[in-house]
């Protein structure tokens, strides 16, 4: 089973700010079949990144992803206060399925 | 525009079962897959499974294999999770996904997820 470790497990920025988060796995994700989503409290998670990079239908472009192999980052690059929650990495086409990772918090400083 | 809408919160005793539903809408449902999956309280996110709307394939998470059934009503565009012999660790929130058809993949529309409590 891949493991995802995501990393930190919290993080403090201030609107305005670049937030990067990381997403490491315990074996090569094959063919970069990385997802992220973002969860606010009460809601379901909402999908921002599939395919390691590319954006789900409406999401803003200061969301990107990146990476390869075990290695892979979500990077905002101007927060919005709304920005604020909690990232989730996902892998697929692995046996089993697939695997989150524990999760990043994004707070305000 | 893509809807999933599943059913009412449930409290459970342990021992028992939950059949939780999910009413899809603004797809065509049989060319999707539906994936499960749940978070307890204050956790992260849990596959529990998958299933084709199209041939009923199903892919089960090992450690709820036995324990769990995933099926679909093509006539009314829904699924149903079933979680058997429940545990106190069961309590969590069910969220059902849009899954693509022939393998789990990621998930772009969810459910707004049921609380199922398992409590003595």
């Amino acid at each position: 089973e891949i493991v995802l470790t995501q990393s930190p497990g919290t993080l403090s920025l201030s609107p305005g700010e670049r937030a990067t988060l990381s997403c490491r796995a315990s074996q090569s994700v094959s063919s970069s079949y990385l997802a992220w989503y973002q969860q606010k409290p009460g809601q379901a998670p909402r999908l921002l990144i599939y395919g390691a990079s590319s954006r789900a239908t409406g999401i803003p472009d200061r969301f990107s992803g990146s990476g390869s192999g075990t290695d892979f980052t979500l990077t905002i690059s101007r927060l919005e206060p709304e920005d604020f929650a909690v990232y989730y990495c996902q892998q697929y086409g692995s046996s089993p399925p697939t695997t989150f990772g524990q999760g990043t918090r994004l707070e305000i400083k | 525009q893509v809807q999933l809408v599943q059913s009412g919160a449930e409290v459970k005793k342990p021992g028992a079962s939950v059949k939780v539903s999910c009413k899809a809408s603004g797809y065509t449902f049989t060319s999707y897959g539906i994936s499960w999956v749940r978070q307890a309280p204050g956790q992260g996110l849990e596959w529990m499974g998958w299933i084709s709307a199209y041939n009923g394939n199903t892919n089960y998470a090992q450690k709820l294999q036995g324990r769990v059934t995933m099926t679909t009503d093509t006539s009314t565009s829904t699924a149903y999770m079933e979680l058997r012999s429940l545990r106190s660790d069961d309590t969590a929130v069910y969220y059902c996904a849009r899954d693509r058809r022939w393998l789990v993949s990621h998930f772009d529309y969810w459910g707004q997820g049921t609380l199922v409590t398992v409590s003595s």
